[in-house]
């Protein structure tokens, strides 16, 4: 089992606000860092993948980076808008399982 | 095209009883997940498949879980015996490739519920 720690668990900011929040995981046996946005009653969307030390994503107002050595994920939200609202899990891959984190319930008040 | 599909999308039964849930992938994925998902939690990992080969069911539960995959496509994750604490989302999800670097599709979930 892979200790995957999220941070913050919850987050409230306002419309138009930068933010940040903390993926964590053992650097040992990796292989692939997951980011997913989930909103209640759906299901996970794919956001990222990234397998590289210094990996950089960008989509949209969302990028994500990567830091293998050391073991950790950041995911940053620029002008966050109301429709930003949901829960980010991100999961660390060894090769063949995934390992979820519980997730950052971001709230984004208009 | 059509993404993962699951059925049934609501099961409520009695302790005691089996049941099968039924994840369909997006025609043409290799990997297919099984995940089980408490309320606010994130998912799970039970079991993964590549076609049809079980590669890692290390976090079935116990025995009374398992999971089948027989030509490749649809499969099927069995809970015998069903108890109270099986109660969960259950949430499959496929992938195009081997290789855990691509991104994961999820179905809509089987919410479960033992009485």
């Amino acid at each position: 089992i892979l200790n995957v720690e999220q941070s913050p668990q919850s987050l409230h900011v306002q419309e138009g606000d930068s933010t940040n929040f903390t993926c964590s995981f053992p650097s040992s046996n990796f292989y692939a860092l997951h980011w997913y946005r989930w909103e209640t009653a759906k299901s996970p969307e794919a956001l990222f993948v990234m397998t590289l030390n210094g990996d950089e994503k960008k989509k949209g107002r969302i990028s994500a980076t990567l830091n293998t050595k050391e073991g950790y994920s950041y995911l940053y939200i620029k002008g966050s808008q109301p429709e930003d609202s949901a829960t980010y899990l991100c999961a660390p891959n060894t090769g063949n399982q995934f390992y979820f984190g519980t997730g950052t319930s971001l709230t984004v008040i208009p | 095209g059509a993404g993962v599909s699951q059925s049934p999308r609501y099961k409520v039964t009695k302790r005691g009883q089996d049941v099968a849930l039924r994840c369909d992938p997006i025609s043409g994925h290799v990997s297919l997940y099984w995940y089980r998902q408490a309320l606010g939690q994130g998912p799970e990992f039970l079991t993964y498949f590549n076609y049809e080969a079980q590669q890692d069911k290390s976090g079935l539960p116990n025995d009374r879980f398992s999971a089948e995959r027989p030509e490749g496509s649809i499969s099927t994750l069995t809970i015998q015996r069903t108890e109270q604490r099986d109660s969960a989302m259950y949430r499959c999800a496929s992938s195009e490739t081997l290789a855990g670097g691509y991104e994961q599709y999820f179905g809509p979930g089987t919410r479960l519920t033992v009485t």
